[in-house]
């Protein structure tokens, strides 16, 4: 399957831990990309690989991946956070063919 | 640092073809996957499809039909053609870099997309 499936909606109380997951075949094989995208901006790649943050990213984004779900969390969420966030790999059947995007999880914080 | 700088018309009517286009600056034009995505108003991320500097290409099955990407590596661009257009296509349009990573230890790969366009706003309508 090529899908990845996130929630919706989630929100945090600001200042604590938020955790956004993506679930799919693909991340068996796959470690999850992650990115933040606010309103009228093009996405951010915030998290790639085991765990692995571009420069600029604060350090309280990391990210986990097991089984076939991936894990993107926030730790001490900031106002700044609230966000539109997506998942990403590309879809492990055949020959890795074909680039995959969760449906995204619109982050509000309280 | 690489940027990508993006252009095209932001208008069309139905049964017109989309085009856009995209320029690499200030970095390695053959080490990434060129991708185009677009969202349309208010919905999530969809891939249309992908070119490396060989040309070899890529396409999301759901478009394949009136997709055809190119690339002109005397220039460092890379351009999206989009046939038959009608108001579903209407939505923001990005390019955007992407590298596969195989990490052999885990026999686990990743891929991201860490370069980005700022995004063409494309209009369908009569």
């Amino acid at each position: 399957s090529s899908e990845l499936t996130q929630d919706p909606a989630v929100s945090v109380a600001l200042g604590q831990t938020v955790r956004i997951t993506c679930q799919g075949d693909s991340l068996r094989n796959y470690y999850a990309s992650w990115y933040q995208q606010k309103p009228g901006q093009a996405p951010v790649l915030v998290i790639y690989g085991k765990n692995n943050r571009p420069s600029g990213i604060p350090d309280r984004f990391s990210g986990s991946n097991s089984g076939n779900t991936a894990s993107l969390t926030i730790t001490g969420a900031q106002a700044e956070d609230e966000a539109d966030y997506y998942c990403n790999s590309r879809d492990s059947s055949g020959n890795h063919l074909h680039v995959v995007f969760g449906g995204g999880t619109k982050l509000t914080v309280l | 640092q690489v940027q990508l700088q993006q252009w095209g018309a932001g208008l069309l009517k139905p049964s017109e073809t989309l085009s856009l286009t995209c320029a690499v600056y200030g970095g390695s034009f053959s080490g990434y996957y060129w991708s185009w995505i677009r969202q349309p108003p208010g919905k999530g991320l969809e891939w249309i499809g992908e070119i490396n500097h060989s040309g070899s290409t890529n396409y999301n099955p759901s478009l394949k039909s009136r997709v055809t990407i190119s690339v002109d590596t005397s220039k460092n661009q890379f351009s999206l053609k989009l046939s038959s257009v009608t108001a579903a296509d209407t939505a923001v349009y990005y390019c955007a870099g992407g590298a596969i990573v195989v990490v052999p230890a885990a026999i686990i790969y990743y891929y991201y997309m860490d370069v980005w366009g700022k995004g063409t706003t494309v209009t369908v309508s009569s």
